[in-house]
């Protein structure tokens, strides 16, 4: 299937922990991105990467670091968790050529920090 | 910096009438403005979008209506079924790579 794919799908840690989630998308897109999704659906922009360069940093405690090891993927890392981090994590890809701005959502990763 | 309000934040509608969703932006820079819709414990997908150089787009039962001068655009859906119940967002963007979304708006389709 041609899709954005995340792991895990559902994450339960506890406060202090590190845990990464992982994104690829096989659909030769140039940029990625992370979107943070919270109890009231708010959804908020976090990283966008470029051919593995970072092109977007909105405001994220530096706790959160993005990886991408190459341009069909996009891991998010997550230092010392924290209750407010519990949210919906969605990776997304773009193409960003000719008439076509559509980003492509992964099925998100609903992370809960106890 | 880019701001965009959605309204309303909830909307209700009985099967087979028409719903309307707006949203004012901030910045006159603002280039594209895509509508996603998103079903309960699913992703975002894109439903329609319109450029600036466009007043107004129509695809089947959901069309889009920009109006630059007064900075925003509206989502309309006619004819509306129990599928189209879902939580929608607008956004903006003056370059590709960033979208702003809005607040989101709750539709239910009642029968």
């Amino acid at each position: 299937d041609t899709a954005v794919s995340q792991t895990p799908k559902y994450l339960v840690t506890q406060m202090g922990n590190d845990k990464s989630i992982k994104c690829e998308q096989n659909l030769g897109h140039d940029t990625m991105y992370w979107y943070k999704q919270d109890s009231k659906k708010f959804l908020k922009i976090m990283f966008s990467y470029n051919n593995k360069e970072l092109i977007i940093n909105e405001t994220v405690p530096n706790r959160f670091s993005p990886k991408s090891p190459d341009k069909a993927h996009l891991n998010l890392h997550i230092n010392s968790l924290e209750l407010g981090d519990s949210a919906v994590y969605f990776c997304a890809s773009s193409q960003d050529r000719g008439l076509s701005y559509e980003q492509y959502f992964g099925p998100g990763t609903r992370l809960t920090v106890t | 910096g880019e701001n965009v309000e959605q309204h309303p934040s909830t909307l209700s509608v009985q099967e087979g009438d028409s719903a309307v969703i707006k949203c004012t932006y901030s910045d006159s820079a603002s280039n594209y403005f895509p509508w996603y819709k998103q079903e309960l414990g699913k992703r975002p997908q894109l439903i329609i979008d319109i450029r600036s150089n466009v007043g107004e787009k129509k695809d089947q039962r959901i069309a889009v209506t920009l109006n630059k001068t007064a900075k925003h655009f509206s989502l309309h859906i006619t004819e509306t079924q129990p599928e189209d119940s879902a939580v929608y967002f607008c956004a903006i963007s003056g370059t590709a790579s960033k979208l702003t979304f809005g607040t989101g708006t709750r539709l239910q389709v009642t029968l």
